[in-house]
């Protein structure tokens, strides 16, 4: 397995744009997870579902921020409209279940200028 | 309110010496604790999770320990490597629904020939 795939890998865009990051979990797991990265919060879970369904999205900032998981092999975080202070690293993970060892991607790099 | 305090939160060694960092937490109820080692540029890895009845899990050179009673956990990195340069974070899973993960701020390690 290519493990969680993430795209894109850099993401530049101007402020008020709409901004769609990608994920693609390892198949057969059931837990999906997206993070934020920044130098002055560290890591912050931002949603997590399991089997599809979004189980705590407690940790999305505010309404700008929106996520989906269609199916098993794919999710979306989305920020509409954009602003500078969410340029930060996004990561998604994915594991067998929601506490069990997660599997993270490469990241995605957002700037939002 | 759940906390995850590392120290120290940087630290130099040289090559082939070893090196203890430390995790304090409040979370309650616990569930899990999960050491993370994450490269420059590149997403967590998974290091070792631990759950309340052990103790001491290791993973090549790297050793973790945990105390329940005290809720403390460190991570023991013996013989150091070049390789073994990049953020330690520390993270504890509970299984109270709306708060399940706490993230420490990490510990950079960097390891100098």
């Amino acid at each position: 397995d290519a493990g969680v795939i993430q795209s894109p890998r850099h993401e530049v865009t101007e402020m008020g744009q709409e901004v769609t990051l990608r994920c693609k979990p390892i198949s057969g797991h059931n837990s999906l997870f997206w993070y934020r990265q920044t130098m002055m919060r560290g890591l912050e879970l931002l949603i997590y579902f399991n089997n599809n369904v979004p189980i705590d999205d407690s940790g999305m900032p505010e309404d700008r921020f929106s996520a989906k998981m269609p199916n098993a092999s794919f999710s979306t975080l989305k920020i509409q409209p954009s602003e500078p202070r969410d340029s930060a690293v996004y990561f998604c993970a994915s594991s067998l279940g929601w506490n069990t060892e997660a599997f993270f991607g490469q990241g995605t790099r957002l700037t939002v200028v | 309110k759940n906390q995850v305090e590392q120290s120290p939160q940087s630290l130099i060694i040289l090559e082939g010496k070893n090196c203890t960092l430390q995790c304090n937490y409040t979370v309650s109820p616990f569930s899990n604790l999960r050491w993370y080692k994450q490269d420059t540029g590149r997403g967590p890895v998974s290091l070792t999770i631990m759950t309340f009845s052990e103790n001491t899990k290791s993973n090549g050179r790297y050793t973790a320990t945990l105390d329940a009673d005290t809720k403390q956990s460190s991570l023991h990195i013996t013989a150091s490597q070049l390789s073994d340069s990049a953020s330690y974070i520390c993270v504890v899973s509970s299984n109270n629904a709306g708060n399940m993960l706490t993230f420490g701020g990490g510990t950079r390690l960097m390891v100098k020939p």
